[in-house]
């Protein structure tokens, strides 16, 4: 099982609809999870921090499900503007080392 | 707009060339870390430095040099490189490792 996994997408939704995508993650020790938005050609951009207790912010809520070992990221009302490839971020908690998930691409269609 | 800077924006070189990418950050960061980032691949940790230090080098060629002079400046020097090396290259920093990243715009190598 790889470290991190995402779906690859692409996710195509139409403006305004709800879409939600998850990552795993292999190692139960893991300590801290992020989600990263990265724009073609662009660099990765940190949306948020996922915590234990789940957050929100805005249209953006991330949630944590350490039973099952996934993190999951929910976008309400989406808009054209948040197609990009969405990044899953994990802190292994070995020797603090992070790793990248492959990211999902979202497309949102007018 | 961002705290970490690279320059060059984008580079071509021929393999036999000696280039250097060069990474500046004003935020403070005690860590700093090299990613390529080749077409349709994930992001790739190539070395991390902590408060100027080497923590981690995954296996990555010799071709590639990374200095770290000070805790705001890195620097990935680049020599014979192969065209599979054309990629992103991008530099982040962290206060602490494994805390939150923050990423330089990244520089576009082309090797010819």
């Amino acid at each position: 099982r790889k470290e991190v996994e995402q779906d690859p997408g692409p996710f195509n939704v139409p403006e305004g609809a709800t879409v939600a995508f998850n990552c795993t993650y292999s190692n139960s020790a893991s300590q801290s999870f992020f989600w990263y938005r990265q724009d073609c050609r662009k660099e990765p951009k940190l949306l948020m921090s996922v915590y234990s207790s789940g957050n929100e912010d805005g249209r953006f809520t991330a949630q944590l499900n350490r039973a099952s070992q996934y993190i999951s990221l929910l976008i309400r009302d989406s808009k054209l503007s948040d197609s990009a490839t969405y990044l899953c971020v994990v802190n292994t908690g070995r020797d603090d080392k992070i790793i990248f998930g492959k990211g999902t691409r979202l497309h949102i269609l007018p | 707009e961002t705290g970490v800077t690279q320059t060059p924006r984008h580079l071509v070189m021929g393999m036999t060339n000696k280039k250097s990418l060069k990474c500046e950050q004003h935020l403070g960061h005690n860590a700093m870390y090299w990613y390529k980032q080749s077409a349709k691949k994930p992001l790739e940790l190539m070395f991390v430095y902590s408060l100027e230090e080497r923590v981690e080098n995954n296996s990555v060629p010799s071709r590639f040099s990374p200095e770290c002079p000070n805790s705001s400046h890195l620097f990935l020097h680049l020599h014979t490189l192969q065209p599979e090396d054309s990629a992103l290259y991008l530099c982040a920093s962290s206060q602490g490792l494994a805390e939150t990243q923050y990423f330089g715009p990244g520089t576009r190598l082309l090797v010819l």
